[in-house]
């Protein structure tokens, strides 16, 4: 069935490093990769997303990259803050379908001041 | 604007016993979707309103749950008998044009 794969599970850098989290999807039909940043005790919020005929996208210190042959996509956040602690999702879906999102496996980061 | 909004936030519950969790979306998203955590694991879809109608509900676990969204408004999801492996945060998330979902906080269900 569909999934995805999100590496690493955890994450530790330290203030002002940059961090980064890799994903792969299964279904070769996903055309929409989301990011989600969960922090303690709060809601999962988007904070960037892609769609496949982009390869990258960037907004401020965050950017996400999409390798649509190797199935592979990540999200990058450089010059980390101690408030970029939390947990992070990514997730796949088909735009054209109902908007069911794939989730990976999570990553908790935690930046040390 | 008011946020996707879950009630309640943590549930204890015994085995066997009947739960019922509420959603309500944004106002004016049509699209309404249930979600489960479990167990520190991914977030697993489980199904989509659209409006009153039931889109898509290929991930509900079994038939002990039932989701309903009486008048396209907000949606329930009960879950009767519960058992232990239901335990997990329940998210519900709405949506208008199906790309941007956002999510409520969450309910923390744990059965005992």
């Amino acid at each position: 069935g569909e999934n995805v794969e999100q590496h690493p599970s955890t994450l530790s850098v330290q203030e002002g490093d940059s961090a980064v989290i890799k994903c792969t999807y299964s279904d070769s039909a996903s055309n929409y990769f989301p990011w989600y940043k969960q922090e303690l005790g709060k809601r999962p919020q988007l904070i960037i997303d892609i769609r496949s005929n982009v390869g990258e996208k960037k907004d401020q210190r965050i950017a996400v990259t999409l390798n649509k042959t190797a199935k592979h996509f990540s999200l990058h956040i450089t010059e980390t803050q101690p408030e970029d602690s939390a947990v992070y999702f990514c997730a796949a879906s088909r735009l054209s379908n109902t908007g069911k999102l794939i989730f990976g496996q999570g990553t908790t980061l935690q930046v040390k001041p | 604007e008011a946020g996707v909004t879950q009630f309640p936030s943590h549930s204890v519950i015994e085995k066997g016993q009947t739960v019922t969790l509420r959603c309500d979306p944004i106002s004016g998203h049509d699209n309404l979707y249930w979600y489960r955590r479990v167990m520190g694991k991914e977030i697993k879809f489980l199904l989509h309103f659209v409006k009153e109608s039931k889109q898509d509900e290929s991930g509900m676990p079994n038939n002990r749950f039932l989701a309903e969204r009486t008048g396209g408004t907000y949606s329930t999801l009960k879950v009767q008998p519960a058992e232990l492996e239901d335990s997990g945060v329940y998210f519900c998330a709405s949506s208008q044009d199906r790309e941007k979902l956002f999510f409520g906080s969450g309910t923390q269900l744990s059965v005992l």
